[in-house]
């Protein structure tokens, strides 16, 4: 199973800041089968990033993903009030398919 | 509009049984892969099951293999989890999703709730 461990558990940020968030896998992934997901509270996941870098339909281009291998990067370049939520990152590479346990983006 | 709507949910005791259902509309629901995806209480996501269009292709997570099944019925637009043996681990909101072209969970479902209690 590819474990995807995200850093930090927790950021704290002020609207206008940039956001890097980070996902590394235990085996490499190939980036067409890495993804970046947004969830609020009490909201179903909402696909953010998909190839590691291709932002999907609708998202806004402050949103931005790279990366190979092993070590992905989700940047979020101006913090919207929006954009305050918990992020996942996730490989369909091999099964089982799996994600990493979440980047919390509060408010400073 | 497209959209995936589950049911089925509710509070089940242990050991017990319980099927989910998930409609989709608004788009061409037999040629898209399909998931099942939950989140338990507080926690992160994990990806459950899988089914191709066809529905020839079947996979499991290891931690509900041999428990649950999953099936669909694309002449009703429909997807299905069959939940046997259900323990408090089960206890969560289950998403049904949809699996893009572009190799990711391109649209999910509103999710709902399982509680595996006595």
């Amino acid at each position: 199973e590819i474990v995807m461990t995200q850093s930090p558990a927790t950021l704290s940020l002020s609207p206008g800041e940039r956001a890097t968030l980070s996902c590394r896998a235990s085996q490499s992934v190939s980036g067409s089968y890495l993804s970046w997901y947004q969830q609020k509270p009490g909201q179903a996941p909402k696909l953010l990033i998909y190839g590691a870098s291709t932002r999907a339909t609708g998202i806004p281009a402050r949103f931005s993903g790279s990366g190979s291998g092993t070590d992905f990067t989700l940047t979020i370049s101006s913090l919207q009030p929006e954009d305050f939520a918990v992020y996942y990152c996730q490989q369909d590479y091999n099964l089982p398919w799996t994600f990493g346990q979440g980047t919390k983006v509060e408010f400073k | 509009e497209v959209q995936l709507v589950e049911s089925g949910g509710g509070l089940v005791e242990p050991g017990g049984s319980l099927r989910l259902s998930c409609a989709a509309s608004g788009f061409n629901f037999k040629i898209y892969n399909m998931n099942w995806v939950r989140q338990a209480p507080g926690k992160g996501l994990e990806w459950v099951s899988y089914i191709n269009g066809a529905g020839t292709y079947i996979y499991y997570a290891d931690s509900v293999r041999g428990r649950f099944s999953i099936s669909r019925d694309n002449a009703k637009n429909s997807l299905f989890l069959q939940m046997n043996t259900l323990t408090a681990e089960d206890t969560a909101v289950y998403y049904c999703v949809r699996f893009g072209v572009v190799n990711a969970f391109d649209l999910w479902g509103h999710g709902t709730m399982v509680i595996v209690s006595s």
